[in-house]
């Protein structure tokens, strides 16, 4: 099963309005990273947060993370047509220090910016 | 600088034919790992190297196999190829993560779409 799960599973907004995108996941990490993918293409890194910071910033994009609710969210505020895509969060699990470049992915959440 | 490069982009192959794909990651990285997505199983781990060994393994049969070389380079063969590993095959690079660290980040390259007929 995934470590990471998205919800909701697809947004559908207006230019403009925010998008927020919830990821849970089951085990203890070391970090979590956002990742956007535009259909058929690579992923593209939003933002990493450590288990031990609780929120970041970066442009548009809010992160938050509760390691005690093991859940993380995304927020991109005044969305643009340019945003659609799938989102995923992808865990780094706690195993030894380091996972070794394994991430365990969540389904993504395929969010539609309308113009 | 240049990101993680993947070639070929696309390619169709046949059932039990074998294939290589291949990865340059960022400049300076010495962490390649591999993804496979499909549709029903999402994105998953294959395999991470550094410095030439494999250091992660994922739960793929030993029909998948990679192997990296000493500029960083990475390739990943599939033997006898069936039509479930058509999917988009991602690789992605990064810094060595120090047993300390706290993680990398980590960046992914195009894909190299794979499909078999």
């Amino acid at each position: 099963s995934q470590q990471g799960e998205e919800d909701p599973q697809a947004l559908s907004i207006q230019e403009g309005e925010n998008a927020t995108m919830n990821c849970s996941y089951k085990t203890s990490i070391n970090n979590l990273q956002w990742y956007r993918q535009n259909s058929g293409r690579g992923l593209v890194h939003l933002i990493l947060i450590r288990s031990n910071e609780r929120e970041k910033h970066s442009g548009r994009l809010r992160v938050t993370l509760d390691t005690s609710k093991k859940s993380s969210s995304l927020l991109i505020t005044a969305s643009r047509a340019a945003d659609t895509a799938s989102y995923f969060c992808a865990t780094d699990l706690r195993a030894g220090g380091t996972s070794y470049g394994k991430l365990t992915f969540g389904q993504g959440t395929i969010l539609t910016v309308h113009p | 600088k240049a990101g993680v490069t993947q070639t070929p982009r696309y390619l169709i192959k046949t059932r039990g034919q074998q294939v290589t794909l291949s990865c340059s990651p960022i400049s300076g990285h010495r962490s390649v790992s591999w993804y496979q997505q499909t549709p029903g199983q999402g994105l998953q781990f294959l395999f991470e190297y550094f410095s030439e060994t494999q250091r992660n393994k994922g739960n793929f049969p030993g029909r998948f196999s990679g192997r990296q070389f000493s500029n960083s380079r990475s390739e990943m063969n599939v033997s006898t190829l069936e039509l479930g590993d058509s999917a988009l095959y991602l690789c992605a690079s990064s810094l060595e993560a120090s047993f300390l660290s706290s993680g990398n980040t980590i960046y992914f390259g195009e894909g190299s779409w794979l499909t078999v007929v």
